[in-house]
C-alpha cells in the first residue's frame, strides 16, 4: 500500500531533550516536506527536500533541522526542543514540485513540557 | 506565508444541504488545491485546478477557480454526515530557480448534522 509512514505518534518529551521524528514513505517521490499544524495558524511549512541531499528552509524552520540521504526517508530533528514547539507535525511527500498532489501522512503529536 | 484563506471559518449545515466554502489568495498561481481533514488526522487531497481552468468536477465536488478576483469555491453537493471534516485550500506558486511552494490556509470546519 503506497503510504507515508510517521513515528513516533504520539511524544511527550521535556525542554532540551533532542528528539527524531521519522518520516518514511514507498511511493519513490522526489519531493518530502515536513509541516506543522497549530489552532488558529493552519499548515506552515517547516522544511522541503526536492530530492536526496537537497534541503531547504520553509516559513518555520527556526529550531529545527532536516537531513535527507535516501530518498524513501526524510526525519525531523529537535535538538533543543521548547514548548512553543508542542505542535502537530506532518510529513507529506509527492512525485515532484508543481502540479502534483501532496500525500500526507498521520501525523506526530508532540508536547513539549 | 500565508497565501490563501478560507471563508467560512466553520460551517453549520444539514445532511443533504450544499456546502460551499471559499478561497481567497493574494499572489499569482500555479495552481490551487483542496485538501480534507478528518479531525486530527492527515490531510488528503482532493481536487488540484491548474491557473489555466476555470472549473473541475469530482463525484460530488466541484470546484471553480477565478484568477481574476483570485479566488477559489468548494462545492460539496448532497453532503453526508461522513463529508464533517475541516477543509483546507493550498496554493502552489512558483518561487524561482526551478522551485515551488504550496502555502495552506487556516481551513474551514465543516459539520454536516444528521
Amino acid at each position: 500500500e503506497a503510504q507515508v509512514t510517521q513515528n513516533p505518534r504520539y511524544l511527550i518529551t521535556v525542554t532540551g531533550k533532542k528528539l527524531t521524528v521519522t518520516c518514511s514513505q514507498n511511493m519513490n517521490h522526489e519531493y518530502m516536506s515536513w509541516y506543522r499544524q497549530d489552532p488558529g495558524l493552519g499548515l506552515r511549512q517547516i522544511y522541503y527536500s526536492m530530492n536526496v541531499e537537497v534541503t531547504d528552509k520553509g516559513d518555520v524552520p527556526e529550531g529545527y533541522k532536516v537531513s535527507r540521504k535516501e530518498k524513501r526517508n526524510f526525519p525531523l530533528i529537535l535538538e533543543s526542543p521548547s514548548p512553543n514547539q508542542t505542535s502537530l507535525y506532518f510529513c507529506a511527500s509527492s512525485p515532484g514540485q508543481g502540479d502534483y498532489e501532496q500525500y500526507f501522512g498521520p501525523g506526530t503529536r508532540l508536547t513539549v513540557t | 506565508s500565508q497565501q490563501g484563506e478560507e471563508d467560512p471559518q466553520a460551517l453549520s449545515i444539514q445532511e443533504g444541504e450544499n456546502a460551499t466554502m471559499n478561497c481567497s489568495y493574494k499572489t499569482s498561481i500555479n495552481n490551487l488545491q483542496w485538501y480534507r481533514q478528518n479531525s486530527g488526522r492527515g490531510l488528503v487531497h482532493l481536487i488540484l485546478i491548474r491557473s489555466n481552468e476555470r472549473e473541475k468536477h469530482s463525484g460530488r465536488l466541484r470546484v471553480t477557480l477565478d484568477t481574476s478576483k483570485k479566488s477559489s469555491s468548494l462545492l460539496i453537493t448532497a453532503s453526508r454526515a461522513a463529508d464533517t471534516a475541516s477543509y483546507f485550500c493550498a496554493t502552489d506558486t512558483y518561487s524561482g530557480a526551478g522551485s515551488y511552494q504550496l502555502t495552506f490556509g487556516k481551513g474551514t470546519k465543516l459539520s454536516v448534522i444528521p
